[in-house]
Formats: C-alpha cells, sequence, structure tokens
C-alpha cells in the first residue's frame, strides 16, 4: 500500500508542450520534495517544501513550478518541455524538513519522454 | 567511490559473497544515509549512520563513517539475489539531501 503517489506512472509529451506531474503523500509528513533522476545526473535535487512553503530551488529554469494547493500535495508544472527534461521524477516526504537529518520517504516516480 | 565526477560504479559478484562500496563527499554533514534503489521503485533508507558513531550494524549491512577523510562504506555480508540494486550514500544540507551517484550492485544467483 504505498504511502507516496505519484501519478501517472509512465508521461509522453511533445516538445514544447506542458505537464502536470502528481504528488500526494499519506505519511503525515510536513515536507515534500522533488528529485529528478536521469543517465547523467542521478537524484538530483529540484525543491523542497516545509509546511506548505519553499524552502529551496535548486532548479535553474523557471519552467519547472511545483504547486502544492494541500500539505500532503506537491505537484511539479513543466512548461515548455524539452527532451532533455525526459528523465524520472521522483517526488518524496520527511517529518519536517526542519531537521536536515531526516530520512525521506519516496514514491515510485514518473518516468517522463518528451519526443 | 561514489562522489565527484567519477561515472556510475557497478559492481557484479555471486550469491553468497561479501561487498563493500565506498562514499566519499564534499561537505561538512552531521549523517550519511544510505539508500537502496531497486529497478522500477524509488529509493528507500536502508541504514543511517551519524557523525559520532563510527560504524553502524543493521542485520547484513554494516555502514562506517570517517569524518575526518568525509568517507563512508557499507558493507553487505552473504549477498541474495534480492540485493540487486542501485546503492546511493546521502550527506544532509540545509533542507535537502544531496545524493552521490551511486553503485550499481548485480549479484547473480
Amino acid at each position: 500500500d504505498p504511502k507516496i503517489i505519484q501519478k501517472p506512472k509512465y508521461l509522453v509529451a511533445v516538445t514544447g508542450s506542458e505537464k502536470i506531474l502528481i504528488c500526494e503523500q499519506y505519511l503525515g509528513h510536513n515536507a515534500m520534495y522533488w528529485y529528478r533522476q536521469s543517465a547523467k545526473k542521478p537524484l538530483e535535487f529540484m525543491f523542497s517544501y516545509s509546511y506548505q512553503k519553499l524552502m529551496d530551488n535548486q532548479t535553474a529554469s523557471s519552467r519547472f513550478q511545483p504547486q502544492s494547493s494541500k500539505k500532503n500535495h506537491l505537484d511539479l508544472q513543466i512548461t515548455a518541455l524539452k527532451p532533455d527534461d525526459s528523465a524520472t521524477y521522483f517526488c518524496a516526504s520527511s517529518q519536517t524538513g526542519t531537521n536536515s537529518n531526516e530520512r525521506l520517504f519516496f514514491g515510485h516516480g514518473t518516468k517522463l519522454s518528451v519526443l | 567511490s561514489q562522489w565527484g565526477e567519477e561515472n556510475l560504479q557497478a559492481l557484479s559478484i555471486q550469491e553468497g559473497e561479501d561487498v563493500t562500496m565506498n562514499c566519499s563527499y564534499k561537505t561538512y554533514t552531521t549523517v550519511v544515509q544510505w539508500y537502496r534503489q531497486k529497478s522500477g521503485k524509488g529509493p528507500a533508507l536502508i541504514i543511517l549512520i551519524r557523525s559520532n558513531e563510527r560504524e553502524k550494524r543493521s542485520g547484513r549491512l554494516r555502514a562506517t563513517l570517517d569524518t575526518s577523510s568525509q568517507s563512508s562504506s557499507l558493507s553487505i555480508t552473504g549477498t541474495l539475489a534480492t540485493d540487486t540494486a542501485v546503492y546511493f550514500c546521502a550527506t544532509s544540507g540545509y533542507n535537502k539531501l544531496t545524493f552521490g551517484k551511486g553503485t550499481v550492485l548485480l549479484v547473480s544467483p
């Protein structure tokens, strides 16, 4: 019974389009994260949110926008998609996000392919 | 070693053998976490070692931490085919964990 749900599991998009990756967690955690994994950069940190506030953003491009409508939701909107955006995107959560030693719990990922 | 500009490391062994993976990190950390990622899944924490611990054991897993050389190792004794996965070390930083490039471990039955 997965506690972090990512939708969809697979996503194919055309260059220039826009997609939203969904993430919901049912662990009662207050911090959520997005990581990206590709052949070039395994498990690259993108964003962290704590109590629905953006804590850190390591994504250079404004094409990537996290959206937190509820404490247990952190969606990822990607606009003007490029083939280089092809990767598996992982959502994760932790208890508070204020203790840097907290363990992360990951979802199964959304594999995005941009043609 | 996982960090820096090194390519993803790969190890191929037979079931029953012991294996050790190394990780060196660049910045100060109070904790090193080791994650395992099986094919098609997200990473999952398998062992965590704090800066005041030199060694930590959990079942067949043993982690070490040397803060002076900024390095950690993960050993698995009596490997099983189900240990086949990618293993990442991760260090703590402000508001995030930073992951190494990983070690691919293939255990053949």
